[in-house]
C-alpha cells in the first residue's frame, strides 16, 4: 500500500496563477484533510471531507477550494495564488470508527508563490 | 474557537537528559492525540488518550491525560538524537469531525 500520496512535491507559482494539489489514499478512509504548515504556526486545517461528495471549511479556508469527487482523492485548488499562500501543504486521511482514528499524512507539497 | 496550547515552543537538551512538553486547553477535551514530525518529514501518529487520568507508555515515552481532561503531557526519558523533531498534540474540533493541532514543541538534542 502506498498510503497517502501528494502531487506535486514542489511547485513555484507567480502571484495570480492557479494550481491544483492532488491527494490520493489507498486505505479506503472516509475522512480526508488539507493542512498548511508555516514556521511557528503548527498545522492549520484548511478544508476537510467526511465522505465522497462532501467538503467542509476548516480554520483557514479563504483563498482555497476543494473537491472530493472520488473517495480516494481530495483536491485542493488555489484560484489566484498570493505570496501569503507560500507554505508546506499536507494532506491526511483517517478512518472514522471505533475509538482510535489516527490521521495518516502524506509527504507534503512545498509551494512558493512569488 | 477551540485551541490547544503547547509549551514550550522550543527545547534543547543534552543527550541523556529528560524532556517534557505540555498541552493545555481551557475546555474539556474528549481525547488527545500526539504526533511526531521529524525535520523535513510529515507528522506521524504516536498515541491517543481518551480516559481521564490515563497514562500510556511507549518505551522511553510516557503520555498522560489530566484528571480534568484539560491538559496532557509527553515525557521522554533519557533523550537520544533520534528523538529530534517537533511534537504536536491535537484534539477534536467542536463538531468532532476534525483535529485541531497545537503549534508544537520542537526538540533538539546535542550529543
Amino acid at each position: 500500500n502506498a498510503g497517502v500520496t501528494q502531487t506535486p512535491k514542489f511547485r513555484v507559482l507567480k502571484t495570480g496563477q492557479s494550481m491544483t494539489l492532488l491527494c490520493a489514499q489507498d486505505m479506503n478512509h472516509e475522512y480526508m484533510y488539507w493542512y498548511r504548515q508555516d514556521p511557528g504556526m503548527g498545522l492549520r486545517l484548511i478544508h476537510y471531507s467526511v465522505g465522497e461528495g462532501t467538503t467542509a471549511k476548516g480554520e483557514v479556508p479563504d483563498g482555497y477550494n476543494v473537491s472530493r469527487l472520488k473517495k480516494q482523492n481530495f483536491l485542493l485548488g488555489l484560484e489566484s495564488a498570493a505570496p501569503s499562500q507560500t507554505s508546506v501543504y499536507f494532506c491526511a486521511s483517517s478512518y472514522w470508527g471505533g475509538t482510535t482514528y489516527e490521521q495518516y499524512f502524506g509527504p507534503g507539497t512545498r509551494l512558493t508563490v512569488t | 474557537g477551540q485551541q490547544v496550547m503547547q509549551i514550550p515552543q522550543y527545547q534543547h537538551v543534552q543527550e541523556g537528559e529528560d524532556f517534557t512538553t505540555y498541552c493545555n486547553s481551557s475546555t474539556t477535551l474528549s481525547n488527545i492525540q500526539w504526533y511526531k514530525q521529524r525535520p523535513g518529514g510529515h507528522p506521524v501518529f504516536l498515541i491517543q488518550l481518551v480516559k481521564s487520568g490515563e497514562v500510556k507508555k511507549q518505551k522511553r515515552l510516557t503520555f498522560q491525560f489530566g484528571e480534568a481532561k484539560k491538559n496532557s503531557s509527553l515525557h521522554i526519558t533519557a533523550t537520544q538524537t533520534t528523538d529530534v523533531g517537533t511534537y504536536f498534540c491535537a484534539s477534536d474540533n467542536q463538531a468532532g469531525t476534525a483535529l485541531i493541532f497545537g503549534k508544537g514543541t520542537t526538540l533538539s538534542v546535542s550529543s
